[in-house]
């Protein structure tokens, strides 16, 4: 099956500070999301990004498909920016999570 | 307002108990999904139920597993005989060819 890798595993940023997350994956696919899961367990969709830029607030992400990767970029984090980011890509009408990217902001 | 509404949002069952995890999408769709994630680990694709019927499933959902769409509305998932390792939180979605949308999940405890 395909193959969704993603770095770093673990962040630790200071509140203010950005960070980009990185999503690679080993087939092409049909589309490919980005959650974050709160610490009450539920995931968050952020953005649905099968290819180029999109922006929603402090977050955006970019997809080049041809290449095979996504990016997450978290700006002027906060503290409610905490916990696990989450890529998954779509082939066949079903998704496949990569481990996730656990995110803590200090204050 | 969620996309999805699951129930219970935390159940606790005896090894060997059947448990009914269930999924009341807002609106009307044909593809509709289950994934588990145990603590700490990525979430996992267990089944697709498209139209009525199983469209695909993981090696995760074995004999032990069941879907059904029983009134037209609901989404179950029926674990016939709970084991420890089926302690996970189970998400219902819902989707198809675009974006998928996740319930809030629900927490089986198996002791």
């Amino acid at each position: 099956g395909i193959q969704v890798e993603q770095s770093p595993p673990d962040l630790i940023l200071q509140e203010g500070a950005n960070s980009t997350l990185r999503c690679n994956f080993s087939d092409s696919v049909n589309n490919l999301q980005w959650f974050h899961q709160n610490p009450w367990g539920q995931l968050i969709n952020l953005f649905y990004i099968p290819s180029g830029t999109k922006q929603n607030g402090r977050l955006s992400a970019t997809t080049v498909a041809t290449e095979r990767y996504s990016l997450l970029y978290i700006s002027s984090s906060q503290t409610t920016d905490s916990g696990v980011y989450f890529c998954a890509v779509e082939l066949d009408y079903k998704l496949s999570f990569g481990a996730g990217t656990t995110v803590t902001v200090r204050a | 307002e969620p996309e999805v509404t699951q129930t219970p949002s935390h159940q606790v069952t005896q090894m060997g108990q059947e448990v009914i995890l269930r999924c009341v999408p807002i609106s009307n769709h044909l593809y509709f999904y289950w994934y588990r994630q145990i603590l700490g680990q990525k979430v996992e694709f267990l089944v697709s139920f498209y139209n009525n019927e199983i469209s695909e499933k993981s090696e995760i959902f074995d004999d032990q597993f069941s879907v059904e769409r029983p009134d037209g509305s609901n989404f179950t998932l029926k674990i016939r005989s709970t084991k420890l390792e089926d302690s996970a939180m189970y998400f219902c979605a819902r989707g198809g060819a675009g974006e998928l949308f996740f319930g809030e999940g629900s927490r089986l405890t198996v002791l």
